[in-house]
Formats: C-alpha cells, sequence, structure tokens
C-alpha cells in the first residue's frame, strides 16, 4: 500500500459525459501527479501540482483539467468524453517533486471505461 | 525524435535464474534512469534511481547498470522468484533533466516454478 488513495476504483460512462477522479496524497506529501496509461500510448505523464498550484504540464488535452485542494487532495475533470479516453488513470504523490530522488509513490489508479 | 525501447515480447525464465531486462534511448543523454515495477491493474512501484554519472546501482537482488555511450540501461534480477513476476518500466527524462520522468512501454516479466 503506497498511502495514496484514489476514488472511484472503475467508473463506466457514455461518450460526450464529464467524470471527476479523485486523488488523496501520502501524508506530508505536497506534490500530485496525474498520469493516464493505455494499451497504445503507455503511462503519459498530464499534470503536476504542487501545494495548490500547477507546477508542470504534460500532455493534457485541453478537454482535462485538474486542481490541487488546500487540504493537497487532488480532483482531475475530464470532459465530453470520447472512446479514446478510456484508459487507466494513476494519481501519485511525492514530497515536493523538484528532485530527481524526490520518490513518486503511485495510487492504485481508476480504470475509466466511455462506451 | 526522442524514444525509450523496451523489449514489448514478455521474457519467460526459470526460478533461479538471472533475469536481464533491457532499456534502449535514442536522441537524448538523460542525466538518470529509473526502473519501476508494475503488476497487473495497480500503479507503478519504483524500484531503482541511477544517475548518468553512475555505471551500476544495486539493491538486493537488483542490479542497474547505464551505459551512456551504448545509450542503454540493463536490469537485473538476480535469483529470480515467481513473485518477481511483473511488468517492469524504465522511465527517464527527456527535457534537460526534467524531475518528472517519460516512461518506456515495460517488459513483461514471467518467472516460471
Amino acid at each position: 500500500d503506497s498511502g495514496v488513495t484514489q476514488t472511484p476504483k472503475h467508473l463506466i460512462t457514455a461518450t460526450g459525459q464529464r467524470v471527476t477522479l479523485r486523488c488523496s496524497p501520502r501524508s506530508g506529501d505536497l506534490s500530485v501527479y496525474w498520469y493516464q496509461q493505455s494499451l497504445d500510448q503507455g503511462l503519459q505523464f498530464l499534470i503536476q501540482y504542487y501545494n495548490g498550484e500547477e507546477r508542470a504540464k504534460g500532455n493534457i488535452l485541453e478537454r482535462f483539467s485538474a486542481q490541487q485542494f488546500p487540504d493537497l487532495h487532488s480532483e482531475l475533470n475530464l470532459s465530453s468524453l470520447e472512446l479514446g479516453d478510456s484508459a487507466l488513470y494513476f494519481c501519485a504523490s511525492s514530497v515536493a517533486g523538484t528532485l530527481i530522488t524526490d520518490t513518486q509513490y503511485f495510487g492504485p489508479g481508476t480504470r475509466l471505461t466511455v462506451l | 525524435s526522442q524514444k525509450i525501447e523496451q523489449n514489448s515480447e514478455a521474457l519467460n525464465i526459470q526460478e533461479g535464474k538471472t533475469a536481464t531486462l533491457t532499456c534502449n534511448y535514442t536522441n537524448y543523454s538523460p542525466a538518470y534512469l529509473q526502473w519501476y515495477r508494475q503488476d497487473p491493474g495497480r500503479g507503478p512501484v519504483f524500484l531503482l534511481l541511477i544517475r548518468e554519472n553512475e555505471k551500476e546501482k544495486r539493491k538486493e537482488r537488483l542490479k542497474v547498470t547505464f551505459d551512456t555511450t551504448l545509450k542503454q540501461s540493463l536490469f537485473h534480477i538476480t535469483a529470480s522468484q515467481p513473485a518477481d513476476s511483473a511488468t517492469y518500466l524504465c522511465a527517464l527524462d527527456m527535457t534537460g533533466g526534467s524531475y518528472i520522468p517519460t516512461f518506456g512501454r515495460g517488459t513483461s516479466l514471467i518467472v516460471h516454478p
């Protein structure tokens, strides 16, 4: 158990809908990362937050957005969903996220299925 | 373009043997390289980090080498056990020492009893 929690575990929805994925980082970690993992793309970095502020952006679509709240939990919002958005979405956390030695701890993931 | 290449074919070995996984990269010189383990349906777990000026790193039964001339990292598991069966991902910084690594697609390791 990494100490990172994600809800829900599974999510099934229809094209065009909007969903929210939730992540609680490990106690004491200030940095949260979101990743998407699909069979054809592998693990792709989406976005990072540090202590409530956006720190780095990866391959995140404009239809996707995220935020980190004062209690440090984070939410990833996916809108106008398409079939291709079906994937595993992972949240990871680290103490600060400013050093290469700052280990990322991954949550169990949310499996999103868009029908 | 920059690429990280890991063998997409599963590696099958017998229990007790040494498993060796390969990570090749092109068109870049990363400052570091990491290896993760991922079990089906679960998040990756960090195993080891090796910097560009380090040739080798060890942790218990794990050993990682980093050859910046060949642009290759080898990941070894000695005395492998069925419990080592998983997908192993390499990850490295693809842009100027970024602390957020880019992941390879991973290689599946299956250790047979």
